[in-house]
């Protein structure tokens, strides 16, 4: 497709489990990001990749959140031992560059029992 | 530290009345401003944006004001449509000397517009 895809959908898991969340950008966008809307909250920014600088992981709440992103294309956004706290809608973005408006995903909705 | 304030959770207007949508932020280093809205189980997409340099964006029944002074900024939409019931965020990026310039967003203001 067109937009930007973000798999799974949904993601229910068990407390302390590990969850990896995927996002295709829309190809060509040079720009990443990772957003996440927990209830009754607004977006907040997690991490950045532009290009093949070093990404702004300034926004990551913990040493348990990391992600990557292959060949400037594809990102992976891990959690590792998940707590309830977790529970969000994970939203991906990409730009054609760091200036450029940013196509959002529909979402990875987690729920941590 | 909230940098980007929507201090209204939710703003109900009639159909065919303006709706306005207001937007506060702290950090003074911000120089673009854009406004997404979002239907429910859906990604946010991108409205209207303006520069530091404007004070006035246009476009159609949309139009965004900003206040540097004040730091403030809102969304017209006029005559508001059932259609425009959605979550608008505001949002704000600016230039911190390097590459990265990500957005900041605001908490959401849920507009409802009545038939």
């Amino acid at each position: 497709g067109a937009g930007v895809s973000q798999s799974p959908s949904n993601k229910v898991t068990e407390k302390g489990k590990d969850v990896e969340l995927r996002c295709d950008p829309i190809s060509g966008h040079t720009a990443l990001y990772w957003y996440r809307q927990s209830l009754g909250q607004g977006l907040e920014f997690l991490i950045y990749f532009q290009g093949n600088s070093a990404p702004d992981k300034s926004g990551l709440p913990s040493d348990r959140f990391s992600a990557e992103r292959t060949g400037g294309s594809v990102s992976t956004l891990t959690i590792q031992r998940t707590q309830q706290e977790d529970s969000a809608v994970y939203l991906c973005a990409s730009s054609l560059d760091f200036r450029g408006e940013l196509f959002f995903g529909e979402g990875s909705r987690l729920t941590v029992l | 530290d909230q940098q980007v304030k929507q201090n209204s959770p939710s703003l109900s207007v009639q159909e065919g009345r303006i709706s306005i949508l207001n937007c506060d932020y702290t950090n003074s280093m911000f120089d673009y401003f854009l406004w997404y809205k979002k239907y429910p189980a859906e990604g946010p997409t991108f409205l209207i944006s303006i520069s530091s340099i404007k004070d006035k964006n246009e476009d159609g029944r949309f139009t965004v004001f900003l206040n540097k002074s004040a730091k403030h900024l809102s969304l017209h939409i006029v005559p508001s449509q059932p259609g425009d019931s959605a979550v608008y965020f505001c949002a704000a990026s600016g230039k911190y000397g390097g590459a990265t310039n990500k957005l900041i967003f605001g908490t959401g203001t849920l507009l409802a517009v009545q038939p």
